[in-house]
């Protein structure tokens, strides 16, 4: 069974970097069946997809053109887990973020439990 | 962008009664490997979404056989059988045929 850990601060300044991560366990960040995406929930946008990175013999990462300029996402293989960094926050940017794994039939069968991330001073 | 439409907003059941969900894309949602890419998720108050169906009709590992998924092309339909208290939340249809992936903007199902 696939399980996906996030962790991450829930309050970050604006302009600054918002940071997240998610950790699995029962399949491997270099998967060749597997896409890792970041996923982001609130009520004026919904469900909101960002980004994904995935391994097809080399590394691949696509955005959503909404946050293409600010986001990074990146596997980090030394401890299975992948990151989210969204730099030049504004309080548009406060919502639920989910990590989430894409699998097999070509849908999320897998998330993590969520993070709320309030941008504030 | 695709854009995923769901009808209605909400959703209000009698315990035992069947609820049907309507979802429709902007795009047809055949891929070009001849599959059509969309799934329903659940998501119950407080929790992340669950996903019920994928690839239109074939339900996900652990998924009563009180939910099933039917359409083509454009049009799409999530029905539950007979609702039960544990089906109470709001229910998604998502689309991963062709990126950005797009999510409908939810249908609540509640008890009357």
């Amino acid at each position: 069974q696939v399980h996906l850990q996030q962790s991450g601060p829930g309050l970050v300044k604006p302009s600054q970097t918002l940071s997240l991560t998610c950790a699995i366990s029962g399949d491997s960040v270099s998967s060749n069946n597997a896409v890792w995406s970041w996923i982001r929930q609130s009520p004026s946008r919904g469900l909101e997809w960002l980004g994904r990175t995935y391994y097809r013999s080399k590394w691949y990462n696509d955005y959503a053109a909404s946050v293409k300029s600010r986001i990074t996402i990146n596997p980090d293989t030394s401890k299975n887990q992948f990151s989210l960094q969204l730099n030049s926050v504004t309080p548009e940017d406060t919502a639920v973020y989910f990590c989430a794994r894409w699998g097999a039939g070509w849908a999320f069968d897998f998330w993590g439990q969520g993070n709320l991330v309030i941008v504030s001073s | 962008d695709i854009v995923m439409t769901q009808t209605p907003l909400s959703s209000p059941v009698t315990l035992g009664q069947p609820a049907s969900i309507s979802c429709r894309s902007s795009q047809s949602l055949v891929h070009s490997d001849g599959n059509t890419y969309l799934s329903w998720l659940q998501q119950r108050p407080g929790q992340p979404p669950r996903l019920l169906i994928y690839k239109i009709s074939n339900r996900f590992s652990g998924v009563p056989d009180r939910f099933s998924g039917s359409g083509a092309g454009t049009d799409f339909t999530l029905k539950i059988s007979r609702v039960e208290a544990e089906d109470v939340g709001v229910y998604y249809c998502m689309q991963t045929a062709q990126l950005p992936l797009t999510f409908g903007g939810g249908t609540k199902v509640e008890i009357k």
